[in-house]
């Protein structure tokens, strides 16, 4: 079947737009994630979604990030006011409910703020 | 809070020798324990991991892992390295419950060279 697609690949904008990424998980998986991945950096959790509810959001660097998932399946991360130190992958897995369920991946987006 | 240290940035191993790259962590609580690679311009792929049961895991491409509690490590191993091992590894973990973050925690990498 098929994995976990993000859209857009990449993506370049201007300092103080804003900007959404899009994320299909796998077909029935409950759970879906997103992490920012900084050049030369290992994974940083941004966002859990069990359904369409976000019990842990712990991780969002700051107000002007925030994620939406809809109907258990699509999930946009929009940030709004870009900065540059917003340049990173933003990665999205997903994956079935319980905690030692092997999350999988999609390619990310990669997101250039100028 | 919980954590995952690679100590390793690089890794240099001969093609055909045998490879280990070293990973520990620190969680409340029992683990679960995963070793994921990255191609380069490619998303995580899922290697391995660690629930519960026997120590040693095995996984895709004929890499293993070895969990050790009382050092708090689970090493990835490979008898025999290829060229195409060549990527960047990564471990993380999840603690099995009791407030732990709901994501994985990742180490930083190890990139894992293989000589031909």
């Amino acid at each position: 079947g098929a994995g976990v697609s993000q859209s857009p690949s990449n993506k370049v904008t201007e300092k103080g737009k804003d900007v959404e990424l899009r994320c299909d998980p796998i077909s029935g998986h409950t759970a879906l994630y997103w992490y920012r991945q900084r050049l030369g950096q290992g994974l940083e959790f941004l966002i859990y979604f069990q359904g369409n509810s976000a019990p842990d959001k712990s991780g969002l660097p700051s107000d002007r990030f925030s994620a939406e998932r809809t109907g258990e399946s699509v999930s946009t991360l929009t940030i709004q006011r870009t900065q540059q130190e917003d340049s990173a992958v933003y990665l999205c897995a997903s994956s079935f409910l319980t905690r030692s369920e092997t999350q999988y991946f999609g390619p990310g987006t990669r997101l250039l703020v100028l | 809070a919980q954590s995952v240290a690679q100590p390793e940035d690089q890794v240099n191993v001969a093609e055909g020798n045998p490879l280990t790259v070293k990973c520990t962590y620190s969680v409340s609580g029992n683990p679960y324990l995963f070793w994921y690679v990255q191609y380069p311009n490619r998303g995580l792929q899922f290697l391995l991991k660690y629930i519960t049961g026997d120590n040693l895991v095995k996984g895709s491409y004929g890499f293993e892992a070895e969990f050790n509690k009382s050092q708090t490590s689970f090493h990835l191993k490979k008898p025999s390295a290829l060229v195409s091992d060549s990527a960047l590894y990564f471990c993380a973990v999840r603690a099995h419950s009791g407030g732990g973050a709901d994501g994985l925690t990742f180490g930083k990498g190890t990139h894992l060279i293989i000589q031909p």
